[in-house]
C-alpha cells in the first residue's frame, strides 16, 4: 500500500509560472515531510523539509504547503526555471522508522 | 567530497552470478539506507542499518538479497544468483539520526543490469 500518494506524475509549465506538486498521506504519526529534487543520472536530493507544527515554509523559490487536517502537502515553485525541470519526490516518516516516497513528478519547465 | 559515496556507479552482471554494491555514508553518519528505484518509478525502500546492526529489513527480498554494514569499511548490499528483474538504480542514503530534522542524503546511486 501506497502510504506517501502524489500527484501529478508529470507537469509541463512555461517559463516564470508556478509549479504545484500534491501529496497526500495516511499516517498521522508522520513527523517529518522532505521534498527530493532528482535530475537523471543523480540521487535524489533534499530540497526543502517541513514538520506538521507549522503551515508553511518558504526558502528562496520554493515552498511547503502542509495541511494538518486534509493530511495533505505540497510543493510550490514560483517563477520557475528551465534548470529546475527534473524529478520531485515527497516523503514522510515517523521518528526512528523509514522514509515513506511518493512516486515522483516529472517536472519539465519550457523556455 | 564529503557526500554518500556509491560504487560501481555501474555495474553488468549476467543471470545468476552475484552483485555487491558498496555505500560510504557520509562523514559521521551512522545510519544508512537502501532503496531500489525502476525506471518511471519512486523509491522503494529495501533495508536500514546502523552499524553492525540491521534495524528494518522489511522492504527486502527474503531470498538472494542481503545487506551489512560492519564496523569498519563501507555498507554492502549483496545480490546472489542475480536475475533480470534485478536490473534497477540501487541508491544509499545516510543520516546521522532518525526522523524529526535528520534528513537522508543520497549518493548518486549504482545502475545494475543484468544481462
Amino acid at each position: 500500500q501506497q502510504q506517501v500518494k502524489q500527484s501529478p506524475q508529470s507537469l509541463i509549465v512555461q517559463k516564470g509560472g508556478i509549479s504545484i506538486i500534491n501529496c497526500a498521506y495516511e499516517n498521522t504519526a508522520f513527523d517529518y515531510f522532505p521534498w527530493y529534487q532528482q535530475f537523471p543520472g543523480k540521487g535524489p536530493a533534499l530540497l526543502i523539509a517541513i514538520r506538521p507544527d507549522v503551515s508553511e515554509k518558504k526558502e528562496g523559490r520554493f515552498t511547503i504547503s502542509f495541511n494538518k487536517s486534509a493530511k495533505q502537502f505540497s510543493l510550490h515553485i514560483m517563477d520557475s526555471q528551465p534548470g529546475d525541470s527534473a524529478t520531485y519526490f515527497c516523503a514522510a516518516t515517523t521518528t526512528g522508522n523509514q522514509f515513506y516516497f511518493g512516486t515522483g513528478t516529472s517536472l519539465t519547465v519550457i523556455p | 567530497n564529503a557526500g554518500v559515496m556509491q560504487n560501481p556507479r555501474h555495474l553488468v552482471r549476467r543471470r545468476g552470478q552475484e552483485a555487491r554494491l558498496r555505500c560510504s555514508p557520509m562523514k559521521g553518519h551512522s545510519h544508512v539506507y537502501w532503496y531500489r528505484q525502476l525506471p518511471e518509478e519512486g523509491l522503494k525502500f529495501m533495508v536500514y542499518l546502523q552499524k553492525e546492526n540491521i534495524i528494518d529489513e522489511s522492504g527486502m527480498p527474503k531470498e538472494r538479497f542481503s545487506a551489512e554494514f560492519p564496523k569498519e569499511g563501507p555498507s554492502i548490499l549483496r545480490i546472489q544468483q542475480v536475475v533480470r528483474g534485478d536490473s534497477a538504480a540501487y541508491f544509499c542514503a545516510s543520516s546521522s539520526g532518525t526522523g524529526g530534522m535528520k534528513p537522508q542524503h543520497f549518493g548518486d546511486g549504482t545502475r545494475l543490469s543484468i544481462l
